[in-house]
């Protein structure tokens, strides 16, 4: 059964501080790694990830994939209270159209 | 920046009754979706949909669901009989292509049934 799991369940640091939230995964066929922000509603997209090693970023927040070792990572930097948020991985496999999410970390940022 | 909207943002709904949750996907996009959300659980995949028809459904997607894509702009999830356990956030979500392109959400609906 695809498995996706994230750690830690939650967080909670200081605005400055640097975090990394892990996503490991058991999943057949892989195709793609996303990472998901979700605040009051809607999941607002981050990043997508498919090639081992390449670190992807968007100002304070970067992630990369270990195909190998079947895991990623989102590191944010210089955090802010408006980090706050579950943050969602969620993989897509080869042949299929669904993604499966892990359950999530629950980021808190205390000023 | 083009979004995916649903409405309504909230539905009370009586066990027994029907619900029609509606979504207006970007678009440009042209692979559709539901998932939904218990409260304290992951987010799970209901149904995907393509040139109009189903193309992958889950288990939990049963008789008592049904999508449509009745005109060129939304894209409905139908509850049939609802039950107690029904109650969720309903996720509407589309995308470009179905290989290099991410999966973008609406807000949902947070469906309660009593």
């Amino acid at each position: 059964e695809d498995k996706v799991v994230q750690s830690p369940l939650s967080l909670v640091v200081h605005e400055g501080d640097t975090v990394t939230l892990n996503c490991s995964y058991e999943v057949t066929n892989f195709r793609s790694l996303l990472w998901y922000k979700q605040e009051k509603k809607a999941p607002t997209f981050l990043f997508m990830l498919t090639s081992s090693g390449i670190e992807k970023k968007s100002g304070r927040l970067s992630s990369i994939l270990d195909k190998k070792e079947l895991f990623s990572i989102l590191n944010i930097t210089a955090t802010q209270t408006g980090d706050s948020a579950i943050y969602l991985c969620a993989v897509e496999y080869q042949g299929a159209q669904k993604l499966v999410f892990g359950q999530g970390t629950r980021l808190t940022i205390n000023p | 920046e083009p979004e995916v909207t649903q409405t309504p943002s909230h539905q009370v709904t009586q066990m027994g009754q029907e619900v029609i949750l509606r979504c207006v996907p970007i678009s440009n996009h042209l692979y559709f979706y539901w998932y939904r959300q218990i409260l304290g659980q992951k987010v799970e995949f209901l149904v995907s949909f393509y040139n109009n028809e189903i193309s992958e459904k889950s288990e939990i997607f049963d008789d008592q669901f049904s999508v449509e894509r009745p005109d060129g702009s939304n894209f409905t999830l139908k509850i049939r009989s609802t039950k107690l356990e029904d109650s969720a956030m309903y996720f509407c979500a589309s995308r470009t292509d179905r290989v290099n392109s991410p999966l973008h959400f609406g807000n949902g609906t947070r469906l309660t049934v009593t």
